[in-house]
């Protein structure tokens, strides 16, 4: 079974960048069943996908958010990032990675991590 | 504004089948598969459909999906007090090539 743990700061001061890490076990980033991705959710509120990455390598942004995000891979540590410029109070949110055998569902989850924007 | 538009709310008693909606459009619904997601208090979502239909291992079998044109249905037969969550409902839309979500419907048994 696949788990997957999300890490970085806690807080983050407006224009700044966000930087998260999801760290994969029972599961390998390069293998062929499964697409990596972000999903955020503001306090109160639903879920926002972000993007994600695919086990070719391959990136697929959401369209609003694709000047200010990165997601990579490090195979050799067997975890991916979030890279998220120019952060504002809207960018606030729980942060989850998870993982689905296809770009479009995901049917693992991180525990999510709570990221303030705030200076 | 979520691309997918569910019912804030719905609420039933154990002996009843709840129902929860989901519509959204021929780049989404209407063309792709639709998922669901349940999401306890204070965790992380869980799938609970998949493919319009299916259930992964280990979601009790009360739990069920459907899809119509453009539109799709949650419906849970009978539901338990643990079944108190928010329920989102998510698929690919080809027209902004990301994953869309519906606002979420705050379910509660009477």
């Amino acid at each position: 079974q696949v788990q997957l743990q999300e890490s970085g700061p806690g807080l983050v001061k407006p224009s700044e960048t966000l930087s998260l890490t999801c760290a994969v076990s029972g599961g390998s980033l390069s293998s062929s069943h499964y697409y990596w991705g972000w999903i955020r959710q503001p306090p109160g509120k639903g879920l926002e996908w972000i993007g994600g990455i695919s086990y070719t390598g391959n990136t697929y942004y959401k369209s609003s958010l694709k000047n200010r995000v990165t997601i990579s891979a490090d195979t050799s540590k067997n975890e991916f990032s979030l890279k998220l410029t120019s952060v504002t109070a809207a960018d606030a949110a729980v942060y989850y990675c998870a993982t689905g055998q296809h770009l479009d569902y995901f049917d693992y989850w991180g525990q999510g991590t709570l990221v303030t924007v705030s200076s | 504004q979520s691309v997918l538009t569910q019912p804030p709310s719905a609420s039933g008693t154990p002996g009843q089948r709840v129902t929860i909606s989901c519509s959204g459009s021929s780049s989404n619904i209407g063309s792709r598969y639709v998922y669901w997601y349940q999401q306890l208090p204070g965790t992380a979502p869980r799938l609970v459909i998949y493919r319009n239909n299916e259930r992964p291992s280990g979601v009790p079998d009360r739990f069920s999906g459907s899809k119509s044109g453009t539109s799709a249905s949650l419906a849970i037969s009978g539901p338990r007090s643990e079944d108190e969550a928010n329920y989102y409902c998510a698929a690919w839309d080809d027209s902004l090539s990301a994953v869309v979500f519906g606002g979420g419907t705050k379910l509660t048994v009477l």
